[in-house]
C-alpha cells in the first residue's frame, strides 16, 4: 500500500519538552511538506523540502526544526521555543512541481 | 488580498441538489488547481485536479476553472449527507515555483438529509 504515515496519532507532552513527530512516505515523492491547523483554521506551513538534505521555512517555521536525510522520511521537531505548540499537525508530500500533494493522517499534539 | 479566497460558508444544500463551491486566486501565473475534502478531525483528502481551462468531471464531481478570471470552481452533483465536509481549494503557482501549495481557508458544506 502507498501512501504516508504519520506516528503517533495523539502525543502528549508537558511544557518545555521538545517533541519529534514522524512523517514517512513510501510513493517516491520528491517535496515533503508539514503543516499545522488549529481548531476551526486552515492550513499553515512550517517546513517545506524539495530534496534529500535541502529544506525552506514556511510560513511559521519559528519553534520548529526539521530534517530530510532520507528520501522517505522527514521528521519535524517542535522544540520548547514554540509558544502555542497545541495543534493538529499534518505532513503532506508531492511529486514535484506543479503535481498534487497528498496528505498523512496527521499528529494531534496537545502540550499541557 | 488573500493569495486564495473562499466563502467560509456555512453552505447549506438539501440532498439530491448540487453544491457549488468557488473559489478565487491572485496568482496570474498559477499553473494547477486542486479541491480537497477535509473532514471534522481527519486530515485533507484529494478530491479533483485541473490544470487546463474547462471542465473535469469525476464521477459525482466536477472541477471549472476559468484562468482569465482567475476563479475555480467545485460541484457536486446529487448531493448526499456524507458530502457534508469542508472543501479546500489550493493552488500552485509559478510565484512559489510551484513547490508551495496555497491553501484556502475552506467552505463548510452541509447537507441536509
Amino acid at each position: 500500500d502507498g501512501g504516508i504515515t504519520q506516528s503517533p496519532k495523539y502525543l502528549f507532552r508537558k511544557e518545555g519538552q521538545n517533541v519529534t513527530l514522524s512523517c514517512e512516505q513510501n510513493l517516491n515523492h520528491d517535496a515533503m511538506y508539514w503543516y499545522r491547523q488549529d481548531p476551526g483554521q486552515g492550513l499553515r506551513l512550517i517546513y517545506y523540502s524539495q530534496i534529500v538534505n535541502d529544506f525552506q521555512k514556511g510560513d511559521i517555521a519559528e519553534g520548529y526544526s526539521v530534517s530530510r536525510e532520507k528520501k522517505e522520511s522527514f521528521p519535524l521537531t517542535v522544540t520548547s521555543a514554540q509558544k502555542n505548540p497545541t495543534a493538529f499537525y499534518l505532513c503532506a508530500s508531492s511529486a514535484g512541481g506543479f503535481s498534487e500533494q497528498y496528505f498523512g493522517p496527521g499528529t494531534r499534539l496537545t502540550v499541557t | 488580498q488573500k493569495e486564495v479566497e473562499q466563502n467560509s460558508g456555512p453552505l447549506s444544500v438539501p440532498e439530491g441538489a448540487i453544491a457549488s463551491l468557488n473559489c478565487t486566486y491572485s496568482d496570474r501565473g498559477s499553473q494547477s488547481f486542486f479541491w480537497y475534502r477535509q473532514y471534522s478531525g481527519k486530515s485533507p483528502e484529494l478530491i479533483m485536479f485541473i490544470y487546463s481551462n474547462g471542465d473535469k468531471e469525476d464521477g459525482r464531481f466536477t472541477a471549472q476553472l476559468n484562468k482569465a478570471s482567475q476563479y475555480v470552481s467545485l460541484l457536486i452533483r446529487d448531493s448526499q449527507p456524507s458530502d457534508s465536509a469542508t472543501y479546500l481549494c489550493a493552488v500552485k503557482g509559478e510565484r512559489t515555483g510551484g513547490f508551495k501549495t496555497i491553501f484556502g481557508a475552506g467552505t463548510r458544506l452541509f447537507v441536509k438529509a
